[in-house]
């Protein structure tokens, strides 16, 4: 069975500072995938990352990097120069890469506010 | 470029009412998925469409539960004899693609309060 731990249930940051969020996991499978997802206040689950468990190299999209230590089976989300709009919940999630394994398993989430 | 909608946004119903859920994806998209998600928690897997075919549900699904998506478009949830455990959010979700990435897009959900 897969889970996902994140263990940050609020993290409070300043305007422009960089956080990092954390998240472990726990899998058999060799092949997965690590996603994040942002979840505003309106409800909508906002793709922002993926790491393939056989990259070398770290996810980045803009702000949003992945730092994937594999051994240690950790997926941190760290955000840099954070703004007010990304105040939201964070969602860390995994999926087998099998044929036929589609579903994503989420953990518990962190609720990040950014202060001005 | 429209992404997933649901419909409706907002539902409240009486203790064993039925309920209906509809979502439609991204067009191109053959891949659709239903989600639970209760106050305070993540998303919660129901059940997974690839076409019209239902591949994959959860234990969640309890017999009061059905999933349809007739034409590989749109889907619907129907939810029997509701029960105030049934209050959540109910997301739907959908995604091109075999293997890698398949990035999942959500839609807005369908909030359902049971009184």
């Amino acid at each position: 069975a897969q889970k996902i731990t994140q263990t940050q249930p609020g993290m409070f940051v300043q305007e422009k500072e960089a956080v990092t969020l954390d998240c472990t996991y726990d899998t058999s499978d060799q092949s997965y995938g690590l996603f994040w997802y942002k979840q505003p206040s309106s409800g909508e689950m906002i793709f922002l990352i993926y790491q393939g468990s056989y990259d070398e190299q770290n996810a980045t999209e803009g702000r949003y990097s992945l730092n994937f230590q594999k051994a240690r089976k950790s997926a941190n989300l760290v955000i840099s120069a954070s703004q007010l709009g990304d105040s939201a919940m964070y969602f860390c999630a995994m999926r087998s890469i099998i044929q036929g394994a589609q579903k994503l398993v989420f953990g518990q989430g962190t609720r990040l506010t950014i202060n001005p | 470029d429209t992404g997933v909608s649901q419909d409706p946004r907002h539902k409240i119903t009486k203790r064993g009412q039925n309920v209906t859920f509809r979502c439609d994806p991204i067009s191109e998209h053959n891949r659709l998925y239903w989600y639970r998600q209760t106050l305070g928690q993540g998303p919660e897997f129901l059940t997974y469409f690839q076409n019209e075919a239902q591949l994959e549900k959860s234990r969640l699904l309890s017999d009061r539960f059905s999933a349809e998506r007739p034409k590989g478009s749109f889907s619907t949830l129907e939810i029997q004899r509701t029960e105030q455990g049934d209050s959540a959010m109910y997301l739907c979700a959908s995604s091109l693609g075999w293997t890698g990435m398949n990035e999942q897009y959500f839609g807005p959900g369908t909030r359902l309060t049971v009184t």
